[in-house]
């Protein structure tokens, strides 16, 4: 059975003060590993696809990176409205459905 | 573009009621997706469709129906409702090839009493 493990499951951070959120899984066959950010109250928004070990992907102040066992999400110099809840899931070979873990809730304090 | 929306945002109903909730996109997706999220447990696929005319179940699809009614919509059906089904659901699609990121509506928040 495909399984997705995040941790921590909260994480509260200063303004400026990097850290990493890490993504475990488990899948026979990885298609995809997928990150999502989540605001309060609302649906999650895509933010990277990572297809295979050694594949790094960036934006603003999130890189996403993948070996063949987990996924880690880096926030550099993080600011308040990077508070959210971030999400990961993997997809297997063949199959179009996504497991998710149940997500980092992340607190950028100013 | 509104990408992926749901009616309604908000729904009380009692137990025993029935309601279907709504999803549209634009994007000229093929596979759309309706899940359901509780907290501590994630977001779980209810049903999926992935292309006109086809639906399939996912992890939790018992109490639930679904209709593809085109290529743009997608409805979720709770025939007669129970309070384990209060929940958040989001509705999403997704389009073919490597494409294939799920796009997610901004859900609906619906308690059972």
């Amino acid at each position: 059975e495909d399984q997705v493990t995040q941790s921590p499951e909260a994480l509260r951070l200063q303004e400026g003060e990097s850290s990493s959120l890490n993504c475990s899984y488990t899948v026979s066959g990885l298609r995809g590993l997928f990150w999502y950010r989540q605001d309060p109250g609302k649906g999650p928004e895509f933010l990277f696809t990572l297809y295979s070990a050694g594949e790094e992907k960036e934006k603003e102040r999130l890189k996403a990176t993948l070996t063949k066992k987990e996924s880690f999400l880096h926030i550099t110099a993080p600011k308040p409205e990077d508070s959210a809840t971030y999400l990961c899931a993997v997809q297997r070979s063949g199959f179009q459905k996504l497991v998710f873990g149940t997500g980092t809730r992340l607190l950028v304090s100013p | 573009n509104a990408g992926v929306t749901q009616t309604p945002k908000f729904q009380v109903l009692k137990t025993g009621q029935s309601m279907t909730l709504q999803c549209a996109q634009d994007m000229n997706h093929n596979s759309m997706y309706w899940y359901r999220q509780d907290p501590g447990m994630g977001l779980r696929l209810i049903y999926y469709s992935a292309s006109e005319g086809t639906t399939d179940k996912g992890e939790v699809p018992n109490g639930y129906n679904v209709s593809r009614l085109n290529k743009r919509e997608f409805s979720l059906r709770l025939e007669s409702a129970a309070p384990s089904q209060t929940s958040v659901y989001f509705c999403a699609s997704s389009g073919q090839g490597t494409l294939y990121e799920q796009y997610f509506g901004p859900g609906t928040r619906l308690t059972v009493t």
